[in-house]
Parts: C-alpha cells; structure tokens; sequence
C-alpha cells in the first residue's frame, strides 16, 4: 500500500519564477491538505482540497493556488516566487469521512528554494 | 500564525531515559495530535486524544490533556537512539475541513 508520495523531493527556482509541485495521496483517501513548513518552525497549513474543490485556506496570499484531480491527486502551484518561500512542502492525506479532523498522512515533502 | 507552543524547545536526555514534553495551546480545540519529524523528513503521526479525555497511551508514549489549562504533554518512557526526532504537537479545532495547527516543536536528542 503506498502512502503519500511528493514531486519533486528538491528544486531550485529564481525569485519571480512560478513552482509545481506534486502529491499523490494514501490509497483510499480523498483529501489532501499542503503546509509549508519554514527551516526550524512548524508545518502551517496552506490549503485543504476535496472533491476537486479548495474546502479551506490558510493566511496565505493568492500566489498560492492548488488543484485536485479526480484520481484525487493534488497540484500546489506558487507563482512569482519570493526568497521567503522558501520551505518544505509538506502534502497530508485523509478521508473525507472522519467527523473531525483526524491523523494526517504525510509525504516526505519537496525542498524548496529561491535564490 | 502558530497556536501551540511547546516547551522544552531541546531536550537532551541518555538512552532509557523518559523524555517530557509539553505543549500549550490557546484557543478551545477538538483534538490534539503529537507527530515526530525526523531530520527535515515528513511528519509521522503518533496519537491523537479528543477534547473529552484526560489521558491516553500507545506503547511506549503517554499523552495528557488538561483543557482547563490548555495544555498538553508527551512522554515517551525508556528512550531509545531512534526516538531522536522532533516533536509537534497540532490541534484541529473544527470540522475535518480544518487544517491542522502546528506548534513549533521541540528537538529530542537520545544520547547513546
């Protein structure tokens, strides 16, 4: 059984350049959520997709955005890169029939920097 | 913004050791979930305890919530070398469409 797998796992962009990044999630789950985790802090959670649709936003700018396929796998786009972005990128699967929010299965993240 | 703090920000302790950690939150919440982070790595989770109980176990750790103080506390007992990781604690304090709020961790270190 495959859990969470992130594309890519490192990558180097200039400020202004635009990323993608990539998340397969666990067998059987529905939701992926994506967090930007900062060298030495916490993951915070950017956004949540389910059913194709951005259920919830975290305090980040729209220069953030995502997709959902409906093979429920995930996009999380960034455009005109800022050094600040730099981080690891973090994708957390779930399943939509959990009453609250409930464990997350992580991947193993991309690396993210901007030079 | 970061809702949990935990507390100790390092902790270095010998191999057997029990290894305490504390995480304080503050708004009302959920659940609140530890996760561990080895070097720069995804998150693993490792257990969640519901706003409505006091205490819970999982083999080697013992996880207490007081929500009267909005605290928590992690402890793993007879520490190993691959318990060295960092430590999060996050809560959800909605629905399943809420995302997780992460503190800011704190760095365990087991001393062979």
């Amino acid at each position: 059984d495959a859990g969470v797998t992130q594309s890519p796992t490192h990558l180097i962009k200039t400020r202004g350049q635009q990323v993608t990044l990539r998340c397969s999630p666990k067998s059987g789950h529905d939701t992926v959520s994506w967090y930007q985790q900062a060298l030495g802090q916490g993951p915070q959670f950017i956004f949540q997709y389910y059913e194709e649709e951005e259920r919830q936003r975290g305090n980040f700018p729209d220069r953030f955005s995502g997709h959902q396929f409906p093979n429920y796998s995930s996009e999380l786009n960034v455009n005109a890169l800022l050094l600040g972005d730099s981080a690891l990128y973090l994708c957390a699967s779930s399943w939509a029939g959990v009453a609250d929010t409930g464990e997350l299965f992580f991947g193993e993240g991309s690396r993210l920097t901007v030079l | 913004s970061q809702q949990g703090e935990e507390d100790p920000q390092a902790l270095s302790i010998q191999e057997g050791e029990n290894a305490t950690m504390n995480c304080s939150y503050k708004t009302s919440i959920n659940n609140l979930q530890w996760y561990r982070q080895n070097s720069g790595r995804g998150l693993v989770h490792l257990i969640l305890i519901r706003s409505n109980e006091r205490e819970k176990h999982s083999g080697r750790l013992r996880v207490t919530l007081d929500t009267s103080k909005k605290s928590s506390s992690l402890l793993i007992t007879a520490s190993r070398a691959a318990d060295t990781a960092s430590y999060f604690c996050a809560t959800g304090s909605g629905g399943g469409a809420d995302g997780l709020t992460f503190g800011k961790g704190t760095h365990l270190i087991i001393q062979p």
